[in-house]
């Protein structure tokens, strides 16, 4: 089945530290691949999205693109800040369901 | 962009009590909507997919019996938890398909259940 596998966390980085959030999936067909986010207290958002290979999603100065070759997409950002401090997901979705991996919780410091 | 709301954030009862959360989806039609259950510092896992107007698909694992899923309308979904217990304490957060076009879903902020 198809399956989603993310870098353990927390990932601690200093205010402006370049930031990676590895992910892999496994999957049959041509899924579309999900960054979400949770912020402490909230509900889960859509980050961004890239529905084909070679496809790249952004949003919030977050990038991620769609490598079918390597099944990976992580997530880049090339100056966190403090408010980016929360739980990051990757997800997967071919026909209906949508499939998470466990999740990466982001730390950054002044 | 797309809402959807859940009802109640919180939620205290007693043992043995069942309990009824609610996920609508404000501004469009959802066909298809999704319950998932979110332990502490863990990733989300999918309880069931629930169907407008027919019955639940449910994960293996997940008892049938005792999460009640409904989805009368094409903007109301309901989870019931019945007879609870301490152990069924958890987050439950519901999403919604707003059509295979845009492929993602949207979130409700969850439901926080705590089983005295």
């Amino acid at each position: 089945g198809n399956s989603v596998t993310q870098m353990e966390g927390p990932v601690t980085l200093s205010e402006e530290a370049f930031l990676t959030i590895n992910c892999t999936y496994t999957a049959t067909g041509y899924p579309s691949l999900f960054w979400y986010v949770q912020y402490p207290g909230e509900g889960l958002q859509l980050l961004l999205k890239a529905t084909k290979a070679d496809d790249k999603g952004s949003n919030k100065g977050f990038e991620a693109t769609y490598r079918k070759e390597t099944t990976s997409f992580h997530l880049e950002k090339g100056s966190v800040q403090v408010s980016d401090s929360a739980v990051y997901f990757c997800a997967l979705r071919g026909f209906q369901k949508l499939v998470f991996g466990t999740g990466t919780r982001l730390l950054v410091s002044p | 962009g797309a809402v959807v709301s859940q009802h109640p954030s919180w939620v205290i009862c007693k043992s043995g009590t069942s309990v009824k959360i609610e996920c609508r989806s404000l501004d469009f039609q959802a066909t298809t909507m999704f319950w998932y259950r979110q332990f502490p510092k863990q990733s989300l896992m999918l309880m069931a997919t629930s169907n407008e107007g027919s019955k639940a698909t449910y994960e293996q694992g997940v008892e049938k019996d005792k999460f009640l899923i409904n989805h009368a309308s094409l903007t109301l979904s309901t989870l019931t938890v019945t007879s609870a217990h301490p152990e069924d304490s958890s987050f439950y957060i519901c999403s919604a398909d707003r059509g295979p076009q845009t492929g993602e879903l949207f979130f409700g902020e969850g439901s926080r259940l705590t089983v005295l």
